[in-house]
């Protein structure tokens, strides 16, 4: 079955430091990868996606994400974080089952900045 | 503004009750659906739905009902609250049929359910 999977539930940073958090999936066909981010006491909002094209996408307030095919990977990355990335991230991967896609999500990842 | 909008956004419930959570978009969507956000689980896909009069099931239907006769409106029910429903569940739309691949979900504020 397919699954995504996010390493960290978890993460405390402190202001300016650099972020990376983790998604791998396991499915080998196309594939659309999402990041969404769901800031406190707010709905669930698109971060960043990838269709095609360029592995490497910038989405909103400095994010990007790199998608390594050969690695399975959609890793989220920002190079200096603010108190008020303070959030939970999810990935998420649609996938062909057949004639139709399947939108799997990750767990999530709390990440809290500390000012 | 225009959106998904989710009521009611906190309800406690009995066991054994029943209950109706709304969600209504005004973007014209085809794509509705609803999910369950548990700690550490993610989201889980509740039911959808690709148009009005259609509607399918997801991941985990047990226990809920759907119905779609507008394109606005995919209200979800409850037909016997039981506490392992306790749970915050939101409503996505989106502009076609995820089948599609390639589309964004736009999700409402959510509806905190708890059931004693």
């Amino acid at each position: 079955a397919q699954s995504v999977s996010q390493h960290n539930h978890h993460v405390i940073l402190s202001e300016a430091a650099s972020l990376e958090l983790g998604c791998n999936y396991s499915y080998g066909g196309t594939v659309n990868l999402f990041w969404y981010v769901q800031y406190p006491g707010q709905h669930l909002q698109l971060l960043l996606k990838y269709f095609s094209g360029d592995p490497l996408v910038k989405g909103i307030k400095g994010f990007e994400a790199e998608f390594i095919k050969s690695k399975f990977s959609f890793n989220l990355r920002k190079p200096s974080v603010q108190w008020s990335d303070t959030a939970e991230y999810f990935c998420a991967v649609n996938g062909a089952q057949g004639s139709n896609y399947q939108l799997i999500w990750g767990a999530g990842t709390k990440l809290i900045i500390k000012p | 503004n225009a959106g998904v909008t989710q009521t009611p956004k906190f309800q406690v419930l009995k066991t054994g009750q029943s209950m109706t959570l709304q969600c209504a978009q005004d973007m014209n969507h085809e794509y509705m659906s609803w999910y369950r956000q548990d700690p550490g689980m993610g989201l889980r896909l509740i039911h959808y739905s690709v148009g009005a009069g259609i509607t399918d099931q997801g991941e985990v239907p047990n226990g809920y009902n759907v119905s779609r006769s507008t394109t606005e409106d995919f209200p979800l029910r409850l037909l016997s609250a039981a506490p392992s429903q306790t749970s915050v569940y939101f409503c996505a739309s989106s502009i076609r049929t995820v089948s599609s691949g390639a589309n964004v979900l736009t999700f409402g504020a959510g509806s905190r359910l708890t059931v004693l």
